[in-house]
């Protein structure tokens, strides 16, 4: 089974300042057509998750474009460039290259 | 818009069974692969298992912790998606998610429906 292992799990940050969340795998997400199958999504409380990203880098649609997401292989990134209030959640990566799996979840708050 | 709205939570005893309902609207459901997953009481997200298309066969998997015991169906004319849960665990409890899935992932999500396993 494929893991997915995040960091940070808590992340404080200052309101305008960037935040930074890491996602590793276990092993390759490239999928035997190319493509590399990682997301990320957005949980705030009392919600269903939100996906933002999928295929590393692309943006679901009405997602901020201060959303970012990067990263091959096995090491993906997901940046918010500048937080806002409404950004407070938990945010999962998830690989879909083999089956499904999601990482442990990151704790977004406000500093 | 994309609806998706599960329903059949409930409380069932250990070792009962269960089966959850997603109603599916705004887009064709019968191209679409679908998703369940679950989140158990302040933990994280854990898929459940999975149904592809029927033009792609139909077919369905499931992570080792449900296989055997989990089984999910579609009905197309319905725009239906099915979770029959069976032999449940106090570790099933969780709220469960309908999802249709694109590009790899949990595109939509439902509001979510709770199971809780307990005597």
């Amino acid at each position: 089974d494929v893991v997915m292992t995040q960091s940070p799990l808590s992340l404080p940050v200052t309101l305008g300042q960037p935040a930074s969340i890491s996602c590793r795998s276990s092993q390759s997400l490239v999928y035997s057509d190319g493509n590399t199958y990682l997301n990320w999504f957005q949980q705030r409380p009392g919600q269903s998750p939100r996906r933002l990203i999928y295929k590393v880098s692309n943006r679901d649609s009405g997602v901020p474009d201060r959303f970012s997401g990067s990263g091959s292989d096995t090491d993906f990134t997901l940046k918010i460039s500048s937080v806002e209030a409404e950004d407070v959640g938990v945010y999962y990566c998830m690989q879909g290259t083999h089956w499904y799996t999601f990482g442990q979840g990151t704790k977004l708050e406000i500093k | 818009e994309v609806q998706l709205v599960e329903s059949g939570g409930g409380l069932v005893k250990p070792g009962g069974s269960l089966r959850l309902s997603c109603a599916a609207s705004g887009f064709t459901f019968t191209n679409a692969w679908m998703s369940w997953v679950r989140q158990a009481p302040g933990k994280g997200l854990e898929w459940v298992g999975r149904i592809t298309s029927k033009t792609d066969g139909g077919t369905t998997e499931y992570p080792a912790p449900v296989k055997g015991r989990f089984s999910i169906s579609r009905d197309d004319s319905k725009n239906t998606l099915y979770l029959q849960m069976n032999s449940l665990k106090t570790e099933d409890t969780a709220v469960y998610y309908c999802t249709r899935d694109n590009y790899g992932g949990s595109q939509h999500w439902g509001q979510g429906t709770l199971v809780t396993v307990s005597s």
